[in-house]
This record gives C-alpha cells, structure tokens and sequence, in this order.
C-alpha cells in the first residue's frame, strides 16, 4: 500500500486555536485528499492536491487551508477551531491508472472543546 | 449537494445471506464507481469497483451491479460472515471540469452480520 501516516491520530483542543494535522506517504502519488467523516454524511472532500503547490477546494473547505510543499507531505490546518469542526480526518493518497484506488490513512480523532 | 446518493443507511443480515446496497448518481460524466470497507478505528479501503464498460463485476463474495441508463449501482455481498460486519462506502469519481479527481462518496451504510 501507499504508506498513509497521519499524525497525531487523536488531539483535543480548544476553541479559537489553530490546529494543523499531518500526512505524509511513501508511494510519490501526485494527488492527495482531506476528508471528513461525520456520522450520517460519510467522507465528504475538504480539500484535495494535484501536485506540489497545487491545491483545490473540495465542498467542506471553510474554515480550512491546506499546503503541500513536498509531493510526499499535504497538511490541513484548521485557522481558528470550532467545535463544528470536531471530527474524523482521513487523509488519503490517490493510485491512477487501470487500478485506480484511494490509499486512506487511520485518520485523526479531533475534538474541539 | 450530494451527488451520490446511498441506501440504506443499516442493515441487518444473517450469517450466510446477501446483503444489497444501492447508489445513484446524479453526474453522466462519472466513469469510475468503487466501493470502500471500513472497520471500525480504520480507514476505508477499497473493496471493488467497476467502470460503465461492463453491467457487472465479481470478486469472490462481492459484487458490483450496474445500471448506466438508471445512473445507478449497486453492492452484494453473497453468504455474508460475520467478518463482513462493517461500513460501506460507495463512491465516483470522473473527468468533469467540476469533478475531476474528487471522488464523491456516499454517506455510508453499516451492515452488521449476525451468527
């Protein structure tokens, strides 16, 4: 597989700060995602990446900025935390081709007191 | 909005039956239709998926249906174990200016297997 790390896998913090979770892959795919996952809405996009520097809106984007400065890293910041924000982050890695897949991390609790 | 719509949301099934689960889609210009497994505490991962080539694909106990002209899919899972407890994603994926590569999930069901 795709090597998927994202740290930390649980963090509690408090509202009005900002937050910034990892992921980083051992495979050099070109297109990395941030999802969310809530109960009742399964993983919806936050933001994706096509390649370094190259990054998109997915539909839950507010609230949230991403960077990629090396193809094998892609960080999600949250600018100033909200307890709407608590959640499960997936960051996953994407495989092109004939067998395309999506490469998922364990993803990260996060709640925001 | 949700373009990919999933059903149902829980299901049920005993040990050795099928369980189905269904997707519709809003997007034509979709082309690739996976389904991802999730255990509880893990990230999903891929299970099967099928391109609108074909009307069906088999892997093992699991298959893929699909309806091009309904826009719709759909999973079963033939003499379902207890193993297969988990979620169900469904997903697609295409080559649209507003969908390229940001795969649009359903909102997941969880099937539960009983002994």
């Amino acid at each position: 597989d795709a090597g998927i790390t994202q740290s930390p896998r649980h963090k509690v913090t408090e509202t009005g700060t900002p937050v910034t979770l990892r992921c980083h892959q051992t495979e050099n795919h070109r297109y990395m995602y941030w999802y969310r996952q809530d109960p009742g809405h399964g993983l919806r996009l936050i933001h994706y990446s096509y390649g370094v520097k190259d990054t998109d809106k997915g539909e839950v984007s507010d609230g949230y900025s991403v960077s990629r400065s090396k193809t094998e890293d892609f960080l999600l910041t949250l600018e100033s935390a909200t307890s709407s924000q608590t959640s499960v982050y997936f960051c996953a890695a994407r495989r092109t081709g004939d067998n395309e897949k999506l490469f998922f991390g364990s993803g990260t609790q996060l709640s925001v007191l | 909005q949700q373009q990919v719509k999933q059903s149902p949301q829980s299901l049920i099934v005993q040990k050795g039956g099928i369980s189905i689960i269904n997707c519709a889609y809003e997007n034509t210009a979709f082309d690739y239709f996976p389904w991802y497994q999730q255990f509880p505490g893990k990230g999903p991962a891929l299970l099967i998926a099928i391109r609108p080539d074909v009307s069906e694909k088999k892997e093992g106990r699991f298959t893929i249906s699909f309806n091009k002209s309904a826009k719709q899919f759909s999973l079963h899972i033939m003499d379902s174990q207890p193993g297969d407890s988990a979620t169900y994603f469904c997903a697609a994926n295409g080559m649209t200016t507003d969908s390229w590569g940001k795969f649009q999930f359903g909102a997941g069901t969880q099937v539960v297997v009983t002994p």
